[in-house]
Protein backbone atom coordinates (compact mmCIF):
# COMPACT_ATOMS: atom_id res chain seq x y z
CA UNK A 1 0.00 0.00 0.00
CA UNK A 2 1.15 3.21 -1.12
CA UNK A 3 2.71 5.88 2.25
CA UNK A 4 3.60 8.98 1.07
CA UNK A 5 5.31 11.06 3.82
CA UNK A 6 5.80 15.24 4.06
CA UNK A 7 9.03 16.37 5.90
CA UNK A 8 9.11 18.68 7.31
CA UNK A 9 5.82 19.12 9.25
CA UNK A 10 6.01 23.02 9.66
CA UNK A 11 8.49 25.30 8.55
CA UNK A 12 8.87 29.25 8.82
CA UNK A 13 11.33 31.06 6.84
CA UNK A 14 11.74 35.09 7.03
CA UNK A 15 10.27 36.84 3.59
CA UNK A 16 12.91 36.30 0.65
CA UNK A 17 14.11 32.96 1.67
CA UNK A 18 14.17 30.36 -0.79
CA UNK A 19 13.03 27.06 0.17
CA UNK A 20 12.76 23.01 -0.29
CA UNK A 21 9.42 21.12 0.64
CA UNK A 22 10.37 16.95 0.49
CA UNK A 23 7.72 14.52 -0.54
CA UNK A 24 8.37 10.73 -0.21
CA UNK A 25 6.47 7.70 -1.54
CA UNK A 26 6.82 4.19 -0.86
CA UNK A 27 5.84 2.24 -4.21
CA UNK A 28 7.50 4.47 -7.69
CA UNK A 29 4.93 2.94 -9.38
CA UNK A 30 3.33 5.76 -10.03
CA UNK A 31 0.90 7.40 -12.81
CA UNK A 32 1.78 10.66 -11.36
CA UNK A 33 2.22 13.11 -8.56
CA UNK A 34 0.92 16.29 -7.76
CA UNK A 35 1.45 19.54 -5.31
CA UNK A 36 -1.02 21.27 -3.94
CA UNK A 37 -1.93 24.00 -1.77
CA UNK A 38 -4.37 24.20 0.86
CA UNK A 39 -5.40 27.80 2.46
CA UNK A 40 -6.96 27.12 6.06
CA UNK A 41 -10.78 26.30 5.79
CA UNK A 42 -10.24 26.07 2.21
CA UNK A 43 -10.03 23.43 -0.78
CA UNK A 44 -7.04 22.42 -2.90
CA UNK A 45 -5.36 24.32 -5.24
CA UNK A 46 -3.14 22.57 -7.46
CA UNK A 47 0.23 24.04 -8.45
CA UNK A 48 1.80 21.53 -10.42
CA UNK A 49 1.64 18.23 -11.99
CA UNK A 50 4.33 15.63 -13.12
CA UNK A 51 3.86 12.96 -14.51
CA UNK A 52 5.79 9.22 -13.62
CA UNK A 53 7.80 9.96 -17.51
CA UNK A 54 8.54 13.95 -16.28
CA UNK A 55 11.79 14.64 -13.74
CA UNK A 56 10.28 18.33 -13.66
CA UNK A 57 7.40 21.11 -13.54
CA UNK A 58 7.96 24.46 -13.51
CA UNK A 59 5.36 27.64 -12.48
CA UNK A 60 6.62 30.71 -11.94
CA UNK A 61 8.42 30.83 -8.41
CA UNK A 62 7.66 27.28 -7.82
CA UNK A 63 9.65 24.17 -9.30
CA UNK A 64 8.91 20.59 -8.48
CA UNK A 65 10.98 17.92 -9.84
CA UNK A 66 10.29 13.71 -9.05
CA UNK A 67 12.74 10.67 -8.45
CA UNK A 68 10.44 7.93 -9.45
CA UNK A 69 13.31 5.57 -9.06
CA UNK A 70 14.34 7.23 -5.26
CA UNK A 71 10.64 7.72 -4.77
CA UNK A 72 11.00 10.99 -3.59
CA UNK A 73 9.52 15.02 -4.90
CA UNK A 74 10.57 18.06 -4.07
CA UNK A 75 8.67 21.33 -4.39
CA UNK A 76 11.13 24.28 -4.50
CA UNK A 77 9.82 27.74 -3.38
CA UNK A 78 12.15 31.10 -4.92
CA UNK A 79 11.80 33.72 -3.20
CA UNK A 80 9.42 33.19 -0.60
CA UNK A 81 6.27 35.65 0.36
CA UNK A 82 4.04 36.19 2.87
CA UNK A 83 1.34 35.20 0.82
CA UNK A 84 2.92 31.86 0.09
CA UNK A 85 2.04 31.04 3.74
CA UNK A 86 0.00 27.78 3.70
CA UNK A 87 0.05 24.16 3.72
CA UNK A 88 1.66 22.42 0.82
CA UNK A 89 0.53 18.42 0.07
CA UNK A 90 1.86 16.18 -2.21
CA UNK A 91 -0.36 13.52 -3.91
CA UNK A 92 0.53 10.35 -5.95
CA UNK A 93 -1.60 8.46 -8.12
CA UNK A 94 -1.43 5.38 -9.44
CA UNK A 95 -3.93 3.15 -11.20
CA UNK A 96 -6.57 2.52 -8.40
CA UNK A 97 -6.13 5.81 -6.15
CA UNK A 98 -4.67 8.88 -4.71
CA UNK A 99 -2.78 9.27 -1.70
CA UNK A 100 -1.80 12.43 0.06
CA UNK A 101 1.02 13.19 2.27
CA UNK A 102 0.10 15.13 5.55
CA UNK A 103 1.46 18.36 4.32
CA UNK A 104 3.90 20.69 5.67
CA UNK A 105 2.39 24.16 7.07
CA UNK A 106 4.61 26.74 5.87
CA UNK A 107 5.00 29.97 7.56
CA UNK A 108 6.65 33.12 5.92
CA UNK A 109 7.73 35.94 7.90
CA UNK A 110 7.42 39.50 6.46
CA UNK B 1 -8.02 24.96 -15.91
CA UNK B 2 -11.13 22.96 -15.28
CA UNK B 3 -13.28 24.51 -12.31
CA UNK B 4 -15.39 22.30 -9.50
CA UNK B 5 -17.83 23.55 -7.39
CA UNK B 6 -18.72 22.60 -4.32
CA UNK B 7 -21.85 23.81 -2.37
CA UNK B 8 -22.57 24.60 0.53
CA UNK B 9 -19.04 25.45 1.51
CA UNK B 10 -20.29 25.45 5.17
CA UNK B 11 -22.91 24.01 7.16
CA UNK B 12 -24.49 23.69 11.12
CA UNK B 13 -27.10 20.85 11.19
CA UNK B 14 -28.67 19.36 14.63
CA UNK B 15 -27.65 15.96 15.40
CA UNK B 16 -29.61 13.08 13.54
CA UNK B 17 -30.68 15.09 10.81
CA UNK B 18 -29.11 14.67 6.84
CA UNK B 19 -26.96 17.12 5.27
CA UNK B 20 -26.48 17.06 1.35
CA UNK B 21 -23.41 18.87 0.14
CA UNK B 22 -23.35 18.95 -4.36
CA UNK B 23 -19.94 18.77 -6.29
CA UNK B 24 -20.44 20.16 -9.77
CA UNK B 25 -17.21 20.28 -12.81
CA UNK B 26 -18.62 23.46 -14.00
CA UNK B 27 -17.00 23.20 -17.98
CA UNK B 28 -16.00 19.56 -18.18
CA UNK B 29 -17.97 16.17 -17.93
CA UNK B 30 -16.47 14.18 -14.68
CA UNK B 31 -16.52 10.74 -15.34
CA UNK B 32 -15.07 10.21 -12.20
CA UNK B 33 -15.62 11.78 -8.91
CA UNK B 34 -13.93 11.67 -5.56
CA UNK B 35 -15.14 12.25 -2.23
CA UNK B 36 -12.74 13.03 0.76
CA UNK B 37 -12.67 14.39 4.38
CA UNK B 38 -10.50 15.96 6.47
CA UNK B 39 -10.08 16.23 9.90
CA UNK B 40 -8.09 19.10 11.75
CA UNK B 41 -4.23 19.22 10.75
CA UNK B 42 -4.60 15.96 9.00
CA UNK B 43 -4.39 15.21 5.21
CA UNK B 44 -7.40 14.17 3.12
CA UNK B 45 -8.58 10.58 3.29
CA UNK B 46 -10.41 9.21 0.60
CA UNK B 47 -14.10 8.34 1.41
CA UNK B 48 -15.22 6.85 -2.28
CA UNK B 49 -15.34 7.02 -5.93
CA UNK B 50 -18.00 7.07 -8.10
CA UNK B 51 -18.87 6.96 -11.65
CA UNK B 52 -20.99 8.02 -13.49
CA UNK B 53 -24.35 6.19 -13.43
CA UNK B 54 -22.80 3.38 -11.38
CA UNK B 55 -22.44 2.79 -7.80
CA UNK B 56 -19.65 4.23 -5.59
CA UNK B 57 -17.02 2.41 -4.34
CA UNK B 58 -16.02 2.49 -0.50
CA UNK B 59 -12.88 3.02 1.27
CA UNK B 60 -12.56 0.50 3.83
CA UNK B 61 -14.08 1.58 7.31
CA UNK B 62 -16.37 3.88 5.51
CA UNK B 63 -20.31 3.32 6.09
CA UNK B 64 -21.83 3.70 2.65
CA UNK B 65 -25.38 3.61 4.22
CA UNK B 66 -24.37 6.63 6.48
CA UNK B 67 -22.54 8.39 3.04
CA UNK B 68 -24.80 8.08 0.86
CA UNK B 69 -22.81 9.09 -2.67
CA UNK B 70 -25.06 9.57 -6.01
CA UNK B 71 -23.38 10.34 -9.07
CA UNK B 72 -26.73 10.62 -11.59
CA UNK B 73 -25.18 13.08 -14.39
CA UNK B 74 -21.56 13.58 -15.52
CA UNK B 75 -21.38 17.30 -14.03
CA UNK B 76 -22.90 16.23 -10.54
CA UNK B 77 -22.56 14.17 -7.31
CA UNK B 78 -23.73 14.65 -4.17
CA UNK B 79 -22.73 13.03 -0.72
CA UNK B 80 -25.48 12.99 1.81
CA UNK B 81 -24.39 12.59 5.42
CA UNK B 82 -27.04 10.65 6.73
CA UNK B 83 -28.46 10.92 10.67
CA UNK B 84 -25.06 13.03 11.44
CA UNK B 85 -23.43 12.74 15.11
CA UNK B 86 -20.72 15.82 16.00
CA UNK B 87 -18.18 12.82 15.20
CA UNK B 88 -19.55 13.66 11.70
CA UNK B 89 -18.06 17.36 11.88
CA UNK B 90 -15.19 17.33 9.34
CA UNK B 91 -14.18 19.49 6.09
CA UNK B 92 -15.12 16.88 3.10
CA UNK B 93 -14.02 17.83 -0.15
CA UNK B 94 -14.37 16.52 -3.72
CA UNK B 95 -12.34 16.34 -6.75
CA UNK B 96 -13.30 15.40 -10.25
CA UNK B 97 -11.30 14.19 -13.12
CA UNK B 98 -12.55 14.50 -16.83
CA UNK B 99 -10.66 11.38 -18.20
CA UNK B 100 -7.67 13.99 -19.13
CA UNK B 101 -4.85 12.37 -20.37
CA UNK B 102 -2.68 14.03 -17.58
CA UNK B 103 -5.14 11.94 -15.20
CA UNK B 104 -5.33 14.97 -13.12
CA UNK B 105 -8.02 15.80 -10.31
CA UNK B 106 -9.87 19.12 -9.91
CA UNK B 107 -10.88 20.02 -6.81
CA UNK B 108 -13.84 22.05 -5.01
CA UNK B 109 -13.75 24.25 -2.39
CA UNK B 110 -14.27 21.75 0.17
CA UNK B 111 -17.55 22.13 2.82
CA UNK B 112 -17.27 22.75 6.02
CA UNK B 113 -19.98 20.45 8.23
CA UNK B 114 -20.53 21.21 12.02
CA UNK B 115 -23.08 18.68 13.73
CA UNK B 116 -24.14 20.10 16.97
Amino acid sequence: KQEVTQIPAALSVPEGENLVLNCSFTDSAIYNLQWFRQDPGKGLTSLLLIQSSQREQTSGRLNASLDKSSGRSTLYIAASQPGDSATYLCAVSDDNDMRFGAGTRLTVKP
Amino acid sequence: GAVVSQHPSWVICKSGTSVKIECRSLDFQATTMFWYRQFPKQSLMLMATSNEGSKATYEQGVEKDKFLINHASLTLSTLTVTSAHPEDSSFYICSATGGFNTGELFFGEGSRLTVL
